[in-house]
């Protein structure tokens, strides 16, 4: 069974402290996104690569945020220093998309429920 | 960039009634376009999809349109049911291939 996983599921941090949240997408998928959801709001874009290669980062807080993704089975998202106004659910997806676009559904983890005091 | 606005934002409907929820996107690019639904503190998962090439699609008490002319695309529930109270988001994909999400509707099903 197929799935995307990510850690940790919780993470409860003081303000200033660095965060790193970590996705291993299903494997055969080129394409993984970073989302962030607070309130039960939209998911918001934040950053995303395909075949490993950021495309879009423009979602983010560049000033302390930062993605990656070091090989195929892992991206992290990473913020230094954390504010309380991060306190979200962050969610990592994995698809596969060629030249026409999505052929399949895009797959989330379960997500990461950052909260920062 | 592609802008998806969804309305509304809160819907109730009894049980065995119909619910439909709308969406307007406005990247003439976007030729993907899936619903998903969230429960409660789980992750979104998708329940039907369609692209630019067809109309209308079904999925037993599920079905969406779209009218690429006008930019739109609307998820249909037939004879529902208080399971399927849960938040409803809509998605259209960006010229570069990303997925753009509407804000969501939370739909309730009163028993």
């Amino acid at each position: 069974d197929a799935r995307v996983t990510q850690t940790p599921r919780h993470k409860v941090t003081e303000m200033g402290q660095e965060v790193t949240m970590r996705c291993q997408p299903i494997l055969g998928h080129n394409t993984v996104f970073w989302y962030r959801q607070t309130m039960m709001q939209g998911l918001e874009l934040l950053a995303y690569f395909r075949n490993r290669a950021p495309l879009d980062d423009s979602g983010m807080p560049k000033d302390r945020f930062s993605a990656e993704m070091p090989d195929a089975t892992l991206a992290t998202l990473k913020i230094q220093p954390s504010e309380p106004r991060d306190s979200a659910v962050y969610f990592c997806a994995s698809g596969l998309v060629l030249g026409q676009g999505f052929t399949g559904e895009l797959f989330f983890g379960e997500g990461s429920r950052l909260t920062v005091l | 960039g592609e802008n998806v606005e969804q309305h509304p934002s809160t819907l109730s409907v009894q049980e065995g009634d119909s619910a439909v929820i709308k969406c307007t996107y406005s990247d003439s690019a976007s030729n993907y376009f899936p619903w998903y639904k969230q429960e409660l503190g789980k992750r979104p998962q998708l329940i039907i999809d369609i692209r630019s090439n067809v109309g209308e699609k079904k999925d037993q008490r599920i079905a969406v349109t779209l009218n690429k002319t006008a930019k739109h695309f609307s998820l249909h529930i037939t004879e529902t049911q208080p399971e399927d109270s849960a938040v409803y988001f809509c998605a259209a994909d960006t010229g570069r291939r990303a997925l753009t999400f509407g804000s969501g509707t939370r739909l309730q099903v009163q028993p």
